[in-house]
């Protein structure tokens, strides 16, 4: 079936490194993806999407890859800060383009 | 601040008892949702509203939920006879007409955190 979901639980990267957070999914008519940042307390923040036309996509120190040939998709943190601390979701449309599938997530922490 | 807005932020409630939450979404958003998220889990979907349509239910949402969005602005979702598996954040995000350049992006709110006890 449908399934979004990440390798990691938790990521421990010393500040200033670059952060890699992977995300593999089972549907190979998947063709939107997002990424979302979920600090403590607080709700989802969107950070940078991808459709499937495209193999990368750059933000402002993000950038999500998708493999389509394995389904699987990463965010890059470059220069991760102590701010970027927070679990890190994938998530994609359901058939319906309504509601959205999120992975558990994985927390990322930056160590000074 | 004009981005979607909860609640309350939390709620203690001891079982048994009925529970309601608010949600205010961005004001020029007609689609509005609601997420369940538990301890270490991503959020997941419950309802879907467009405008003041409730289109879309899960089978998580069992007969003691129910959801409301009566003039298409605000929404309501609340909980009867509440157990200690309802404990979780409730969170409500929002999203304008048709998505933005084929993007499906929602505005999530802070959430409300339940706690049964």
């Amino acid at each position: 079936g449908e399934s979004v979901g990440l390798h990691l639980p938790t990521l421990s990267v010393q500040e200033g490194d670059n952060s890699i957070i992977n995300c593999a999914y089972s549907n190979s008519a998947s063709d939107y993806f997002i990424w979302y940042k979920q600090e403590s307390g607080k709700g989802p923040q969107f950070i940078i999407d991808i459709r499937s036309n495209m193999d990368k996509r750059q933000g402002q120190r993000v950038t999500v890859l998708l493999n389509k040939t394995v389904k699987h998709l990463s965010l890059q943190i470059a220069a991760t800060q102590p701010g970027d601390s927070a679990v890190y979701f994938c998530a994609e449309p359901d058939t319906g383009r309504r509601a959205l599938t999120f992975g558990s997530g994985t927390r990322l922490q930056v160590q000074p | 601040d004009t981005g979607v807005s909860q609640d309350p932020r939390h709620k203690i409630t001891k079982r048994g008892q009925n529970v309601t939450f608010r949600c205010d979404p961005i004001s020029e958003h007609n689609r509005l949702y609601w997420y369940r998220q538990t301890l270490g889990q991503g959020p997941e979907f419950l309802t879907y509203f467009q405008n003041e349509a409730q289109l879309e239910k899960s089978r998580l949402l069992s007969d003691r939920f129910s959801a409301e969005r009566p003039k298409g602005s605000f929404s309501t979702l609340e909980i009867q006879r509440t157990e200690q598996g309802d404990s979780a954040m409730y969170l409500c995000a929002s999203s304008p007409p048709g998505g933005i350049a084929g993007s499906y992006e929602q505005y999530f709110g802070p959430g409300t955190r339940l706690t049964v006890t």
